[in-house]
């Protein structure tokens, strides 16, 4: 099945630097997604973007929806140590049967 | 409210062995989601319920994987028999019906391991 590409695959950042990562599809999604996944646990939902263009944030993070909707972008801004995690986008076809498709993730680590 | 419970957390066995895994979405979610989560990937749908009926299981390894939502609740997933390529961690979630869409809350997962 399809996987999103998300780059990067990893970053490495002190605590208090801007992080950004992006998400590409070869196809068009009505939805995009972005979710938190921490170590032994479920994914869990940052934001959600509905409409092309649109700019939602939730605290420090800040997503977009791409213009052509086959794209997305999650900015956080003064991480912190709790920001650590592997960072998934996903893409949502249709309203009618969810199914989600995920990227491949953006693991974030913080340098001390 | 209580989140989605799966269970075991974590499961090893040997390749061509039978394993079980149990989930028991949010109270009041009628659709149930199992996923595939392959070290260093992101999760992948293998089958959709809505109650008690299947939506899509087009990803769904028939030959060896098998599902049921028996009752419209809890759901079963199965393998029999296991291959290595089945290491993975295994996400249930479960959603209601929302606008503008149905979010999805996903369990823990179960952490399987084939040798």
């Amino acid at each position: 099945g399809q996987q999103l590409n998300q780059s990067p695959q990893s970053m490495f950042i002190q605590e208090g630097e801007d992080v950004s990562m992006n998400c590409t599809s070869s196809s068009i999604f009505n939805t995009w997604l972005w979710y938190k996944q921490d170590p032994g646990e479920g994914p869990v939902l940052l934001i959600a973007l509905y409409k092309a263009g649109e700019l939602t944030s939730n605290g420090r993070l800040t997503a977009q929806f791409g213009i052509t909707r086959k794209d997305s972008f999650l900015n956080i801004s003064a991480s912190i140590p709790s920001d650590v995690g592997i960072y998934f986008c996903a893409g949502l076809f249709s309203f009618g049967n969810e199914k989600l498709t995920f990227g491949t993730g953006t693991r974030l680590t913080i340098i001390p | 409210e209580a989140g989605v419970a799966q269970s075991p957390r974590y499961k090893i066995i040997e390749k061509r062995q039978s394993v079980a895994f149990w989930c028991n979405p949010i109270s009041g979610h009628a659709t149930l989601y199992w996923y595939q989560q392959i070290l260093g990937q992101g999760p992948k749908l293998l089958i959709q319920f809505q109650n008690n009926g299947v939506v899509d299981d087009s990803q769904l390894p028939k030959d060896r994987f098998s599902a049921e939502r028996l009752k419209g609740v809890d759901s079963t997933l199965k393998i029999q028999p296991a291959k290595l390529e089945d290491s993975a961690v295994y996400l249930c979630a479960s959603s209601y019906r929302g606008q503008p869409y149905n979010e999805q809350f996903f369990g823990p997962g179960t952490r399987l391991t084939v040798l």
